[in-house]
């Protein structure tokens, strides 16, 4: 159980175009998930909270025009790079939480790796 | 400010050594601690910890909890070459309704043959 997919695994694109990537929690419903960003050899970041039905949290700093973050469904969440360009190539990862207030656990899906050139 | 602090940053042991990774941390409105292991790809979970002194135990690895002190150890015995990745601990915390997890840098072990 707690599986979370996350599509597509690899993006490489050119600097100006937008790119989606897709966050599905497939055996439970995830009333929260979290969209992540990660570095060679750093930890992972958190760039915002997406609540299902209503507008996602950014943290500082993080650009809300330029993340767009959907989560129109209990179980899928999209991340929409907008106007990619090279600075935004890196390791993006979602993760999800049980809808169960008591659930502290995030799952997370696989990651999508983006290259912008 | 929230912080979560994991240390050693990187070790590397031989296999069947025993190794002992340590996280403390200074969090508002705790609720849990949890460990995920990454390899190459995302974070998968290892344990959640609520309470203190309850060792948590899945096959040869262990953690277990200190709410006074405020930290938390994984040990993993017998060590294998397939347990060489990042192990990161993180802290729940809730500010009114937000709830998120604060992430340490994690632990880089590396089990040489």
């Amino acid at each position: 159980g707690a599986v979370v997919s996350q599509h597509p695994s690899w993006v490489i694109c050119k600097s100006g175009t937008s790119v989606k990537i897709e966050c599905r929690s497939l055996d439970f419903q995830a009333t929260t998930m979290f969209w992540y960003r990660q570095f060679p050899k750093q930890s992972l970041m958190l760039m915002a909270t997406s609540n299902e039905g209503s507008k996602a949290t950014y943290e500082q700093g993080v650009e809300k025009d330029k993340f767009l973050i959907n989560h129109a469904s209990l179980t899928l969440s999209t991340l929409t790079v907008t106007s990619a360009h090279p600075e935004d190539s890196s390791f993006y990862i979602c993760s999800a939480r049980d809808m169960d207030y008591l659930q502290e656990t995030q799952y997370f899906g696989p990651g999508t790796r983006l290259l912008v050139l | 400010e929230d912080k979560v602090v994991q240390s050693p940053l990187s070790l590397v042991v031989h296999e069947g050594d025993t190794v002992t990774l340590n996280c403390s941390y200074e969090v508002t409105n705790f609720r849990s601690l949890l460990w995920y292991k990454q390899e190459k790809k995302a974070p998968t979970f290892l344990f959640m910890l609520t309470s203190s002194g309850i060792e948590k135990k899945s096959g040869r690895l262990s953690s277990i909890l200190d709410k006074k002190e405020l930290f938390s150890i994984l040990n993993i015995t017998a060590t294998q070459t397939g347990d060489s990745a990042v192990y990161l601990c993180a802290v729940g915390s809730s500010v009114g309704n937000n709830r998120k997890l604060i992430w340490g840098l994690g632990t880089s072990l590396a089990v040489n043959p």
